[in-house]
């Protein structure tokens, strides 16, 4: 248990449709990543967030977004969803902002019909 | 970021040593040296890094050359648990850097009884 949790585990819905997945970091961990693996792509990053801020951004589609709220917990929304957006959401968090090791979550499977 | 360079799949038997290699011929001064792992149906996990001088810890052993230019993540005995995707990735640790990981394709490791 690397104690960063995500929610849900598994999330089906239509194209065309908004959801938000959620990530509660490792307590007293600042920083949050999220990461996209499919199985084309592999893992790729897709945007971090430090403290509250938005820190470095990968190759995120303009129709995701993502924030980290006060209590430090993350949640990335996908909206207009398309078939290709079908894979596993990860997060990770760390203490800093770079370097060090990242601890990373279950997963969100996100299925798209 | 600098490139990483793994063997897209490697061979083990079960209780026996397994070297993991990793080419990083671009390596630059501020870059550590990452290993993560995942096992299937499961998030990445953390396994070791370092800088300039081999690391142990209770996962795993890194050696680092002299140049910087390889290292092996070393098994001291595999077991049937340790068969997941090695990862060798470069993380630069300066303040103005991001902190997310970039993952190639990795090293599939099979794990045999």
């Amino acid at each position: 248990d690397s104690g960063v949790t995500q929610t849900p585990k598994h999330l089906i819905t239509a194209t065309g449709q908004r959801v938000t997945l959620r990530c509660s970091p490792r307590s007293g961990d600042l920083s949050v990543y999220w990461y996209q693996q499919s199985l084309d792509q592999g893992l790729q990053f897709l945007i971090q967030y430090y403290n509250g801020e938005e820190r470095a951004k990968g190759n995120i589609l303009e129709r995701f977004s993502a924030q980290q709220f006060p209590d430090l917990h993350s949640e990335l929304n996908l909206s207009s969803l398309e078939l290709g957006d079908s894979a596993l959401y990860f997060c990770a968090s760390s203490v800093l902002g770079f370097g060090g090791e990242q601890y990373f979550g279950p997963g969100t499977r996100l299925t798209v019909t | 970021d600098a490139k990483t360079t793994q063997p897209n799949s490697m061979e083990s038997n079960e209780e026996e040593p397994v070297h993991l290699p990793c080419n990083h011929s671009t390596i630059s001064g501020t870059d550590y040296i990452h290993w993560y792992r995942q096992l299937p149906s499961q998030g990445p996990e953390y396994v070791i890094h370092g800088l300039t001088s081999n690391v142990n810890n209770r996962m795993a052993s890194l050696a680092i050359a002299e140049d910087r230019k390889s290292s092996t993540l070393i098994l001291h005995r595999a077991t049937l648990r340790d068969a997941a995707v090695y990862y060798c990735i470069l993380n630069r640790a300066s303040g103005g850097s991001q902190g997310n990981l970039i993952f190639g394709k990795g090293t599939k490791l099979s794990v045999k009884p």
